[in-house]
């Protein structure tokens, strides 16, 4: 038990559908982040909450779309996905410092496979 | 240039062994580093962090840091066949706090 929680563990969809993943942290954190991990390459930053504000999008495409109601929740919209957007989707928190990065603790991801 | 370079491996010591994994990095302004052990189909789950320069030791596990030379590696002293993973290296600071780069990992595998 990581104390950041994500569901779904594992998601299919069609290219035209709409989903949503959750994540919920634990450890009373205030920065919060999704990743993608594809196979064979490293970790991907995508977003990252601090106090729930947007701090960070890496280029992201528009077909995902974060949101994030307070400092422990966190969830990723996605619609029209692509078959490249396959990948496992990993929420991760941390505490908050603007002197040095905290350790980030990961949720167990979500795997997610677009038909 | 990648940012984070690790040897891909696989890396195989025999159980009871030292495995010593090393990553290299191209930013200077990095200040803080960090291992993450990922076993198959699981998350990354955080193994040390370092700041300084120099060894930092938790159990089996050794960190060592020089910014000089830009690398920092992770020693795993009396390998068990449960280390065998991929061992993620990762760098934060100077792209912005909060930010941390990954890299792709070294795989390990401890074989009795």
């Amino acid at each position: 038990e990581t104390g950041v929680t994500q569901t779904p563990r594992h998601l299919v969809m069609g290219m035209t559908n709409k989903k949503s993943l959750k994540c919920e942290q634990h450890l009373g954190h205030n920065a919060m982040y999704w990743y993608k991990q594809s196979a064979k390459k490293p970790l991907e930053l995508m977003f990252v909450y601090n106090f729930k504000e947007q701090t960070e999008n890496n280029s992201v495409p528009s077909r995902f779309s974060p949101e994030c109601p307070n400092s422990s929740h966190l969830f990723l919209h996605l619609h029209t996905l692509q078959p490249e957007d396959s990948a496992l989707y990993l929420c991760a928190s941390s505490q908050e410092d603007r002197e040095v990065n905290q350790p980030q603790h990961f949720g167990d991801g979500t795997r997610l496979s677009i038909l | 240039q990648k940012e984070v370079e690790q040897n891909s491996g696989p890396l195989s010591v025999p159980e009871g062994a030292i495995a010593s994994l090393n990553c290299t990095y191209s930013d200077r302004g990095s200040q803080s580093f960090f291992w993450y052990r990922q076993y198959s189909g699981k998350s990354p789950e955080l193994i040390m962090f370092i700041y300084s320069n120099g060894d930092k030791e938790d159990g089996r596990f050794t960190a060592q840091l020089n910014k000089a030379s830009q690398y920092v590696s992770l020693l795993i002293r009396d390998s068990q066949p449960s280390d065998s993973a991929t061992y993620l290296c990762a760098l934060g600071g100077s792209g912005g706090y909060n930010k941390l780069i990954f890299g792709a990992g070294t795989r390990l595998a401890v074989h009795p």
